[in-house]
């Protein structure tokens, strides 16, 4: 069982519409979620971390948290064909390790 | 502020050959880190190093793969002898060291891109 589990994709949406990413994890000491945008041929670039359950926001994105369910997801809204790229999901347990779930490519269609 | 430097960006080796990749963390930061990313898949975590001290190295090949970070700043990784399946972009990370979650997000470099023929 993979301790971080994303859906592949392609998630295609259309140009100005919201798309929904999910995130499972199996480790219940996990303490801190990290959403991470990887565009092809380039590095990991941080969106933004929630470590509270609930949502939080920052512009256009929305994490959602859910320690019960085991779950984070990312919430893309109006989105941008520079939004499409890869988003990777990423687990803080103990000693700042994190674990990266596959990642979920977006496609934003114009 | 500059970001985390790497170099090479691209490496193209023959199988059993050796290989060497260097990484400069943001100035100032403690803890570095190496992944491994194969294609379609995530970061996996080699090597993490606070300061110039070893903190997991869990899932290092250690028959071939190695890495040292003298003197908590630079660190290495090397990878002899090379074998088809370590094909992957070799990922260096930095971050500060606290209590809080903002002071250990972790920033990436551009990685190295192997080639093992």
């Amino acid at each position: 069982q993979k301790e971080v589990e994303q859906n592949s994709g392609p998630l295609s949406v259309p140009e100005g519409a919201i798309a929904s990413l999910n995130c499972t994890y199996s480790d219940r000491g996990s303490q801190s979620f990290f959403w991470y945008r990887q565009y092809s041929g380039k590095s990991p670039e941080l969106i933004m971390f929630i470590y509270s359950n609930g949502d939080k926001e920052d512009g256009r994105f929305t994490a959602q948290l859910n320690k019960a369910s085991q779950y984070v997801s990312l919430l893309i809204r109006d989105s941008q064909p520079s939004d499409s790229a890869t988003y990777l999901c990423a687990v803080k347990a103990a000693g700042n390790k994190l674990t990266f779930g596959g990642g979920t490519r977006v496609l934003v269609k114009p | 502020e500059a970001g985390v430097a790497q170099s090479p960006r691209y490496k193209i080796i023959e199988k059993r050959q050796s290989v060497a990749f260097w990484c400069n963390p943001i100035s100032g930061h403690a803890t570095l880190y190496w992944y491994q990313q194969i294609l379609g898949q995530g970061p996996k975590l080699l090597i993490q190093f606070q300061n110039n001290g070893v903190v997991d190295d869990s899932q290092l090949p250690k028959d071939r793969f190695s890495a040292e970070r003298l003197k908590g700043v630079d660190s290495t990784l090397k990878i002899q002898p090379a074998k088809l399946e370590d094909s992957a972009v070799y990922l260096c990370a930095s971050s500060l060291w606290g209590r809080t979650v903002a002071k250990n997000i972790q920033y990436f470099g551009a990685g190295t891109r192997l080639s093992v023929l």
